[in-house]
């Protein structure tokens, strides 16, 4: 396996459901992140893991929550979602540091239906 | 804050017929701007990183290029499978987020 990889590609859950989205980088980078895309809408961040810590938008209903066991994988839980958070959910990682760009490397993404 | 805006939202070309995409930001420090290409149901796919006014990066028929307040990312006889959305986005000294563009839909018509 190689670069960012994320399952399921698709899911379909009902809003009293609970699934798991996972994440995970072979590029041996010390940030991921989670972003969300909407029709129509720009890259919304959710959450980033980096260097161990976390920093989260906000705005980001308590009915997604993240885990970063360790700095290759990555899940995002959801529980009693709305149908409006169907989108695109991809995953992403890159490396930060002084003299590093940091540019993100995204994974195919989990398309999210919620009925 | 940190704010990114494309133009056009839509550009359908001829093949072969050249032309620019726009990415204007606001940022308090340029850390680097991003290109990045996404194809219907893909992530998206890096292209390029730009740190400083002046600077251009080329790959294939693409060449980015960097100003104060601009990017742009020009297409020298576009082929259909240019044909995607591309995505500007920026990072700056302070945080760690990158704030995208909504994206400019190209159509390249063979």
């Amino acid at each position: 396996e190689t670069g960012v990889t994320q399952t399921p590609r698709h899911l379909v859950m009902g809003m009293t459901n609970k699934k798991s989205l996972k994440c995970e980088q072979h590029l041996g980078h010390n940030a991921m992140y989670w972003y969300k895309q909407s029709a129509k809408k720009p890259l919304e961040l959710m959450f980033v893991y980096s260097l161990e810590e976390r920093v989260e938008n906000n705005s980001v209903p308590s009915r997604f929550s993240p885990e970063c066991p360790n700095s290759s994988h990555l899940f995002l839980h959801l529980h009693t979602l709305q149908p409006e958070d169907s989108a695109l959910y991809l995953c992403a990682s890159s490396q930060i540091g002084l003299l590093r760009s940091g540019e993100l490397f995204f994974g195919e993404g989990s398309r999210l239906t919620v009925l | 804050e940190d704010q990114v805006t494309q133009s056009p939202e839509a550009l359908r070309l001829q093949e072969g017929e050249s032309s620019s995409l726009n990415c204007s930001y606001t940022v308090s420090g340029l850390r680097g701007l991003f290109w990045y290409r996404q194809d219907p149901g893909k992530g998206p796919e890096f292209l390029f990183t730009l740190y400083s006014a002046g600077e251009e990066k080329e790959k294939e028929r693409l060449k980015a290029t960097l100003t104060k307040k601009e990017s742009f990312l020009h297409i020298t006889a576009p082929k259909p499978e240019d044909s995607a959305t591309y995505l500007c986005a920026v990072r700056d000294n302070y945080g760690q987020n990158f704030v995208f563009g909504p994206g400019t839909r190209l159509s390249v018509l063979p």
